[in-house]
């Protein structure tokens, strides 16, 4: 699977909108893109995933480019339970999942 | 939604005894499983794979001696951690897998079990 790229920390106030980026210049046709998160302590929660057009559901939204080189996490209003690590993947269905370094998001009151 | 559970979700124990450590799927039938390790502020780490009824196949560096899986049935597996040193100290995350073609094929997560080797 593709290797992703993300800054490793980022700050966000409270009740501003989250964006997440991660770069995955090399992700082939079949790869979807995957956010997970993870709150100090626990294992890892889904978030959202898709492979060409944006997606959105109830936590957050991902906006992927034409070019599917990239792609941004959203989350619209953040809180301070928000803070947490997310882990961006590219990933061929039925492939394990293989985590890189993360962004730890730090939301401030 | 699919749910994954493990058991205990901490434990201490003294170097040179041995941990097991369960991780169940409550409601859907988990044909492969993952075993995670992670250790304080990195990543997680895929330890092993493992399929109902097959041997575990492990990640290059893990020793499958000392990390002894079992996925015995459709809805738990287990690591054991023998001999137990205080570098094996670490947080370890299961996740579950159902079969291909179903909603459950995605990967599932447990809450992880911190274990602390004294």
């Amino acid at each position: 699977d593709a290797k992703t790229t993300q800054p490793p920390s980022m700050d966000c106030a409270e009740g501003r909108a989250a964006n997440l980026p991660c770069n995955h210049s090399t992700i082939s046709g079949n790869e979807y893109v995957y956010w997970y998160r993870q709150i100090h302590s626990q294992g890892p929660q889904y978030i959202i995933h898709g492979l060409k057009n944006n997606e959105t559901n109830e936590m957050a939204s991902l906006i992927i480019t034409e070019d599917r080189k990239s792609s941004t996490l959203i989350l619209p209003h953040a809180t301070l339970r928000d803070t947490a690590v997310y882990y961006c993947i590219a990933r061929t269905a039925g492939n394990m999942l293989t985590f890189g370094g993360g962004t730890r998001l730090m939301v401030k009151p | 939604g699919a749910v994954v559970s493990q058991h205990p979700s901490r434990v201490i124990c003294k170097s040179g005894t041995s941990v097991k450590i369960e991780c169940r799927s409550l409601d859907f039938q988990a044909t492969t499983m993952f075993w995670y390790r992670q250790f304080p502020k990195q990543s997680l780490m895929l330890m092993a794979t493992s399929n109902e009824g097959s041997k575990a196949t492990y990640e290059q560096g893990v020793e499958k001696d000392k990390f002894l899986i079992n996925h015995a049935s459709l809805t738990l597996s287990t690591l054991t951690v023998t001999s137990a040193h205080p570098e094996d100290s670490s947080f370890y995350i299961c996740s579950a897998r159902g079969p291909s073609g179903k909603p459950s094929y995605e990967q599932y997560f447990g809450p992880g079990t911190r274990l602390t080797v004294t």
